[in-house]
């Protein structure tokens, strides 16, 4: 069966330190990835996806995740934190075949960012 | 704007109660979903449907019922409230393929005495 991993439930950082959330997956195919994030008292927003072609994905608010296949990683990273960063963060794999209506999430990291 | 609205923010209900919970879509989509979020645990699928009137289960289905009788509209419902289904209930759509991103309502804080 499919897994997500995510290394760490909490990661604290100070503002305008880098920010790098870990994910690794379990899968033979390579599936489509994801990152959502979830503000406080909010349903799950999307910062970025990879399906294919560039392996170095940018999203929104200055966020961007590099795919390894080999390592089966999708770690999502910010150059410099704001205190607006501060939420949940969850890793997600839609499978590439078979149950393509099922995504499968890791358990979430909950990011702060200190002054 | 895709708009994904569900019909409470917060609930509180008795043990045994029936207890609907509404979710809608303002963008046509074929796809809905209900999830369950809990601490450490991430999200977990409970129903989704890819059409009217279609459903299927998820990976937690006992003790929920989803009914979908428009396309726009995806209700799940709870037959019997029990205290361990005190949750944050999660709506999503999903048009079209795999690859395209579910949009999420704000959730329902639903809490069973």
């Amino acid at each position: 069966a499919q897994s997500v991993t995510q290394l760490g439930s909490h990661v604290s950082v100070s503002e305008g330190a880098l920010v790098l959330l870990r994910c690794n997956y379990s899968s033979s195919v390579p599936p489509y990835l994801f990152w959502y994030v979830q503000y406080p008292n909010q349903g799950l927003q999307l910062l970025l996806k990879y399906t294919t072609g560039a392996t170095l994905v940018k999203g929104i608010n200055g966020f961007e995740a590099e795919f390894k296949k080999s390592e089966t990683s999708f770690h999502l990273t910010k150059p410099s934190a704001h205190m607006s960063d501060a939420a949940e963060y969850f890793c997600v794999v839609s499978p590439f075949s078979g149950g393509y209506n099922k995504l499968i999430f890791g358990a979430g990291t909950r990011l702060a960012v200190h002054p | 704007d895709v708009k994904v609205t569900q019909s409470s923010r917060y609930l509180v209900k008795r043990t045994g109660e029936k207890v609907f919970l509404e979710c809608v879509q303002d963008m046509d989509h074929e796809n809905m979903f209900w999830y369950r979020q809990d601490p450490g645990l991430g999200l977990r699928l409970i129903y989704f449907s890819y059409d009217v009137k279609m459903k299927e289960k998820g990976d937690i289905p006992e003790g929920y019922s989803v009914s979908r009788e428009k396309k726009e509209r995806f209700s799940l419902i709870l037959e019997s409230a029990s205290t361990n289904q005190t949750s944050m209930y999660l709506c999503a759509s999903r048009g079209g393929r795999a690859y395209n991103e579910q949009f999420f309502g704000p959730g329902t804080r639903l809490t069973v005495l």
